[in-house]
């Protein structure tokens, strides 16, 4: 069956510290897969896309990776910060043009 | 540039009552999507939408929920005779006009309706 996982429920990291937060799917082959983060009671913001053909991608403290062989995209904020504390969703888009299918999400608590 | 609008932010209703939530998309985005999020669950999608037009309405349950996306007007989704199941954030989120097929970019997300039914 299709899965899409985020390895942990939640990651506890020390400010400062590079957080690593992990998606993994299973039966899907996606052109693209994107990050996002949700804050507590509000919706999703869009943080980085990166696609099939692309290992890697930054923007300012964040970089995401994409391992099409091993089926997995790693997700690290650089230089944490308190402010970094909310839920991280992964999604794919399954086959192209077919809406996205989300990760339950890692609910990352930086500590000051 | 407003963002999409969702409301109610909050609904409450009692079994066996209707429950419709309205989304106006983003300036210039013809798509719409509509998610459902349970506690400790992720998103899941629901339908998506084009003007008048139902795309994908796979993750739809086959009875009591219905959407539209009318030419004029927001979107809605309705669920009729609500049950406690039914309680859950409901998300939409658009996407611009990117010509055939589906999208190929981010979603931009509302703030989310939140139902309770008691």
């Amino acid at each position: 069956s299709q899965k899409i996982e985020q390895n942990s429920e939640a990651l506890n990291i020390q400010e400062g510290k590079t957080a690593t937060l992990t998606c993994n799917y299973t039966n899907y082959s996606p052109a693209y897969l994107q990050w996002y983060r949700q804050d507590p009671g509000r919706g999703p913001v869009f943080l980085l896309l990166i696609r099939e053909n692309e290992k890697e991608k930054r923007k300012e403290r964040l970089k995401v990776t994409f391992d099409t062989t091993l089926k997995q995209s790693l997700f690290h904020i650089t230089a944490s910060q308190p402010a970094d504390s909310a839920t991280y969703l992964c999604a794919l888009d399954p086959s192209g043009n077919t809406p996205l299918v989300f990760g339950k999400g890692t609910r990352l608590s930086v500590i000051a | 540039n407003a963002g999409v609008m969702q409301n109610p932010r909050h609904l409450v209703r009692r079994r066996g009552q209707e429950a419709r939530l309205r989304c106006s998309p983003m300036k210039g985005h013809s798509h719409v999507y509509w998610y459902r999020q349970l506690p400790e669950e992720g998103l899941k999608f629901m339908v998506y939408l084009q003007k008048e037009n139902i795309i994908d309405e796979s993750g739809m349950p086959k009875e009591r929920f219905s959407a539209e996306f009318p030419k004029e007007g927001p979107s809605i989704l309705r669920i009729q005779q609500v049950v406690r199941g039914d309680s859950a954030a409901y998300f939409c989120a658009s996407s611009p006009s990117i010509g055939q097929g589906g999208n190929t970019g981010e979603l931009f997300f509302g703030e989310g309706s939140r139902l309770t039914v008691l």
